[in-house]
């Protein structure tokens, strides 16, 4: 019974190269969230998946960022063209549907842009 | 002003003390709330869930939840050094996006 799966853990990029940060829901779960995390700051909200549909991606910059969660396989949150002000903890949670139900968290990537 | 508001404390207790942890809101169109406990470079780990006004148990812990005054609660009884972490709440609303507050920091001692 595996829990949110996020790869890598870690993930070092060096200046105008691509992130891509995957995570795997629960099995069974068709809601996906990423969220950023910054030291000494809260939980920011990102982008907010269903399969194949992005249903709210208010907190995603407008460039560069993208995410997408296909029919098969994982959610994919993108960043092209780093900076180094995208390091940051990104997280993602899984629901089985979104609303009154709770949101399960993965580990993490740790982005570190050199 | 935040939507959701934590103190990030850090907030020191002993071994063995009750904790109170606590968060404000302003929007009443959360229905949902909920309790995450961070530990160092994890991630958050949920701890409770509540949707109605009143406290909810779960052995050590009591979640709390007054819609009235937009305020929830987290109490901990007899803590320990384990749990040390950082303690976040989080509500969600019709948009289904679970909203965060920043997560205040309890440090049991022994």
């Amino acid at each position: 019974n595996a829990g949110v799966m996020q790869n890598p853990r870690h993930l070092v990029r060096r200046r105008g190269q691509e992130a891509r940060l995957r995570c795997s829901p629960v099995k069974g779960h068709s809601h996906v969230y990423w969220y950023r995390q910054l030291p000494e700051e809260g939980l920011k909200f990102m982008v907010y998946l269903q399969k194949e549909n992005i249903i709210d991606e208010s907190g995603m910059p407008k460039e560069r960022f993208s995410a997408e969660f296909p029919k098969e396989g994982p959610s994919i949150l993108r960043i092209q063209q780093v900076v180094r002000g995208d390091s940051a903890a990104y997280f993602c949670a899984s629901s089985p549907k979104g609303g009154d139900t709770e949101a399960f968290f993965g580990q993490g990537t740790r982005l570190t842009v050199v | 002003q935040k939507e959701v508001e934590q103190d990030p404390g850090p907030l020191s207790v002993p071994e063995g003390a009750i904790v109170s942890l606590n968060c404000t809101y302003s929007n009443s169109a959360f229905q949902y709330f909920m309790w995450y406990r961070q530990y160092s470079r994890k991630g958050p780990e949920l701890l409770m869930y509540t949707y109605s006004s009143g406290n909810k148990e779960d052995g050590r812990f009591t979640a709390q939840v007054d819609k009235s005054s937009k305020y929830i609660s987290l109490f901990i009884r007899d803590s320990q050094p384990s749990d040390s972490a950082t303690y976040l709440c989080a509500m969600v609303r019709g948009s289904y996006i679970p909203t965060f507050g920043r997560g205040t920091s309890l440090i049991v001692h022994p």
